[in-house]
């Protein structure tokens, strides 16, 4: 069965650490994507990478960077984690337009 | 402006009741239709999805929607739900020229009464 892995399921970090979001697939999918999941806003979009090293911003990209160095690999990484990116993060990959999701990981930044 | 909207934030339904989840987006190019669902504490899980054809499309679950491309939607619709059937539901649009594009709907909660 084809998958993508979120490392954590829940994380808590303090405001202004620096956090890692480790995402993997397995189906050798050239996309990946970084979405923010909140209450009555649905998904909105971070980040994504169309290759390995290539990455491009998304609707909401402030305060987030990523990394993609090898293609199962896409990291997102919050400089200096804020109260305000408390959220629900989910990761994705695509071989066309179709997004195969993580089960998500819950950040909570006190 | 490109948009997706579905007008319920939650719906309440019997068990063995019929379900339409409405969704309609404001998109100028040909769309592509997803409807994506969203089990607690879970990703979203691809239920089915339009690009081309007959205008009718079957998903997994027992899910099916009609694109109405006079009315701008895509409804999504199963006659009888079951209890695991309680979850959020996303529809989303994407460009028939990009992989990477997807507008998101705000979801609508599906809940089950026994």
């Amino acid at each position: 069965d084809v998958k993508v892995t979120q490392s954590s399921r829940y994380l808590v970090k303090r405001t202004g650490e620096k956090v890692f979001l480790e995402c993997v697939q397995d189906m050798d999918h050239e996309n990946m994507f970084w979405y923010r999941q909140d209450p009555g806003l649905g998904l909105r979009l971070i980040y994504f990478s169309y290759d390995v090293k290539m990455k491009e911003k998304g609707d909401i990209p402030e305060g987030y960077s990523v990394s993609r160095e090898k293609k199962e690999r896409f990291s997102l990484i919050l400089e200096s984690a804020s109260t305000n990116q408390t959220s629900m993060y989910l990761c994705a990959s695509s071989l066309t337009r179709d997004r195969v999701f993580g089960s998500g990981t819950r950040l909570t930044v006190v | 402006a490109q948009s997706v909207t579905q007008p319920d934030i939650h719906i309440t339904v019997s068990e063995g009741a019929s379900l339409e989840l409405r969704c309609n987006y404001s998109y100028g190019a040909t769309p592509y239709l997803f409807w994506y669902v969203q089990s607690p504490g879970q990703g979203l899980q691809l239920l089915l999805k339009y690009f081309s054809g007959d205008t009718l499309v079957q998903g997994i679950k027992g899910f099916e929607a009609e694109f109405k491309r006079s009315q701008s939607s895509f409804n999504l619709r199963k006659p009888s739900v079951h209890w695991s059937d309680a979850a959020e539901y996303f529809c989303a649009v994407g460009a028939i020229d990009s992989n990477y594009q997807l507008i998101w709907g705000a979801g609508t909660k599906l809940i089950i009464k026994p």
